[in-house]
């Protein structure tokens, strides 16, 4: 099954900079990623999926990007609000047709006023 | 049209005893999933439920742990004689496909307390 890799290293920014989030993934490719945002004591919250033939993909001011080649899938938060602060996962499907989505552990992002 | 429903939000049990965790997902999903969140992990998946079916059960542990979706009613996640290890917070997710590439609707957990 797959592995994910998510930097478990909290991202300190500044307010109005861009965050950016990296997940790694190391088995086959997915037809589809996507990622999730989760508050302390909260249950997580979807943002956004792309698919495998999908480069980027974008809502409001989040930006997903998909490189198959790499295995990679890029998550960027611009204008970061302090309101942003939370821990992002990444979620893609366990297994080859399987329905059930592996998470990565998330990374913790913090923005500073 | 309400979200995913789980309760109770926070549990306490000796050990020992049993643990009946319930979600209703959200009207008109009929895929149910439950996972379970340690501290500092990541969400690990558990089972994967349609009503009165059990699709996928990979995740769970041989004993003490099982799980129901039936016809009428909440989808029931349920361990027996619990032990300290048991502690988590446990999330269910619904969704109204199949499909896994349609967004899971999560609940707000309950956080299981073994004492």
């Amino acid at each position: 099954s797959q592995k994910i890799e998510q930097n478990s290293e909290a991202l300190n920014i500044q307010e109005g900079k861009t965050a950016t989030l990296t997940c790694n993934y190391t088995n086959y490719s997915p037809a589809y990623l996507q990622w999730y945002r989760q508050d302390p004591g909260r249950g997580p919250v979807f943002l956004l999926l792309i698919r495998e033939n999908e480069k980027e993909k974008r809502k409001e001011r989040l930006k997903v990007t998909f490189d198959t080649t790499l295995k990679q899938s890029l998550f960027h938060i611009t204008a970061s609000q302090p309101a942003d602060s939370a821990t992002y996962l990444c979620a893609l499907p366990a297994d080859y047709g399987n329905n059930r989505l592996a998470f990565g552990k998330g990374n913790q992002v913090v923005v500073i006023p | 049209n309400a979200g995913v429903m789980q309760n109770p939000r926070h549990l306490v049990r000796r050990r020992g005893q049993e643990a009946r965790l319930r979600c209703s997902p959200m009207k008109g999903h009929s895929h149910v999933y439950w996972y379970r969140q340690l501290p500092e992990e990541g969400l690990k998946f558990m089972v994967y439920l349609q009503k009165e079916n059990i699709i996928d059960e990979s995740g769970m542990p041989k004993e003490r742990f099982s799980a129901e979706f039936p016809k009428e009613g909440p989808s029931i996640l349920r361990i027996q004689q619990v032990v300290r290890g048991d502690s988590a917070a446990y999330f269910c997710a619904s969704s109204p496909l199949s499909e896994g590439n349609t967004e899971a609707f999560f609940g707000q957990g309950t956080r299981l307390t073994v004492v």
